[in-house]
């Protein structure tokens, strides 16, 4: 199975401060067809989780765009240019190149 | 609107068997994948199983098979998981969550495995 692996864990963050988040794959998430199917998901607290970012770097509709994908391979990233409240929640990276599926652990975002 | 609601969830003891559904709505269900994923408490969010969108295909997490069957009702719009042999490590949010990269979310059915 395909490993995926979050860093940081948690994540203190300051209100307009820029945040980041790494993940990193045991292998790399390029299909045959050349895309690469990696996915970041956000779930606020309460809430059910929702997609924010697909293939690499697209953004979901309605997502703000503060945020932003990047990476390509193993090594991934999602960035939050200016922090705001409400964007404290759980992040996961997902691949669904492979099978099976595999999320990463998830970092908690916190003010 | 596009949704998909989940429905089910129960207490149930060690050894028992529940049925969750899922019933989709706002857009042409035959044409997409459909997945299971949950989250148990004080964990992440873990890959369940998922079905194609004519029901010929299906993959399941090591976790769950051989225990848990995923299928579908086109006809009726319906996603189902056939969930048997309960463990307490099940104790979870079931979420359907439509599509094979995962686009749309149901908002969970909460499943308890208990004595």
């Amino acid at each position: 199975d395909v490993v995926m692996t979050q860093s940081p864990l948690s994540l203190p963050v300051t209100l307009g401060q820029p945040a980041s988040i790494s993940c990193r794959s045991s292998q790399s998430l390029v299909y045959s067809d050349g895309n690469t199917y990696f996915n970041w998901f956000q779930q606020r607290p309460g809430q059910s989780p929702r997609r924010l970012i697909y293939k690499v770097s697209n953004r979901d509709s309605g997502v703000p765009d503060r945020f932003s994908g990047s990476g390509s391979g193993t090594d991934f990233t999602l960035k939050i240019s200016r922090v705001e409240a409400e964007d404290v929640g759980v992040y996961y990276c997902m691949q669904t190149t492979h099978w099976p599926r595999t999320f990463g652990q998830g970092t908690k975002v916190e003010i | 609107e596009v949704q998909v609601v989940e429905s089910g969830g129960d207490l149930v003891q060690p050894g028992g068997s529940l049925r969750l559904s899922c019933s989709a709505s706002g857009f042409t269900f035959s044409n997409y994948a459909m997945y299971w994923v949950r989250k148990a408490p004080g964990k992440g969010l873990e890959y369940v199983s998922v079905i194609s969108g004519s029901g010929h295909f299906t993959n399941y997490a090591d976790s769950v098979k051989g225990r848990f069957t995923i299928s579908r009702d086109n006809s009726k719009n319906m996603l189902y998981l056939q969930m048997s042999s309960l463990r307490a490590e099940d104790t979870a949010v079931y979420y359907c969550v439509r599509d094979y990269h995962l686009d749309v979310w149901g908002q969970g059915t909460t499943v308890t495995v208990s004595s």
